[in-house]
């Protein structure tokens, strides 16, 4: 397996623009997250989802971001318009949960997509 | 609610001292701990994990014991490497609570050859 792939890899934009991350999870698990990470606030969980359904958003910042998985291998996470303050590195993970045995397999993380908004 | 506690870094040793990095934990139920480590430049990759109390996670000769009595699950190993250079995260899942992890601050281990 591939793992989680994440694209791109780096991006620069400027300020005001429209910025689009990507992730494909690992086939066959059914939870996918997205994170951010800043040295100041560290890791964050920004949105999660299970079965391609946003289960919990509450720490999306604001109305600027926005998350979508339309299908079980594809997810996004849109900044319109970008800020400096926006500028992190942002993480997608994915993992399975076995409900028969109640045990969890811990997350696997992608390689991040580091985002500069000048 | 939930969360977690490590200790601040950076922790600067040198090659073969042995490590201790504190990770103490509050949590309702029966959690299940776990040390993520990340690599300059990587994603976290699960380094180790205890699911219930007593339980010792082992890898790379890292260990990591779940001790309910004091609620920690402090990250130990004999030798460290130049390697084993980087940033360290204690994780919790909650009990009951399927999939969301609640993640430390991370401690940036420096190993100096």
């Amino acid at each position: 397996d591939a793992g989680v792939i994440q694209s791109p890899r780096h991006e620069v934009t400027e300020m005001g623009q429209e910025v689009t991350l990507r992730c494909k999870p690992i086939s066959g698990h059914d939870y996918l997250f997205w994170y951010r990470q800043t040295m100041m606030r560290g890791l964050e969980l920004l949105i999660y989802f299970n079965n391609n359904v946003p289960i919990d958003d509450s720490g999306m910042p604001e109305d600027r971001f926005s998350a979508k998985m339309p299908n079980a291998s594809f997810s996004t996470l849109k900044i319109q318009p970008s800020e400096p303050r926006d500028s992190a590195v942002y993480f997608c993970a994915s993992s399975s949960f076995n409900y028969r045995r109640q045990e969890n397999y811990g997350y696997t993380f992608g390689s991040g997509t580091r985002l500069t908004v000048v | 609610g939930d969360s977690v506690t490590q200790m601040e870094g950076p922790v600067t040793l040198s090659e073969e001292a042995f490590l201790t990095i504190n990770c103490t934990y509050t949590a309702t139920g029966y959690p299940s701990l776990f040390w993520y480590v990340q690599y300059p430049g990587e994603g976290l990759q699960l380094l180790l994990k205890a699911t219930k109390a007593d339980d010792k996670g082992s890898n790379k000769g890292f260990e990591a014991t779940y001790r309910k009595e004091t609620t920690s699950f402090h990250l130990e190993k004999g030798s460290v490497q130049v390697s084993d250079s980087a940033v360290y995260f204690c994780a919790l899942k909650g009990w009951g609570n399927f999939n969301k992890f609640y993640f430390g601050s991370g401690t940036k281990l420096n190993v100096k050859p």
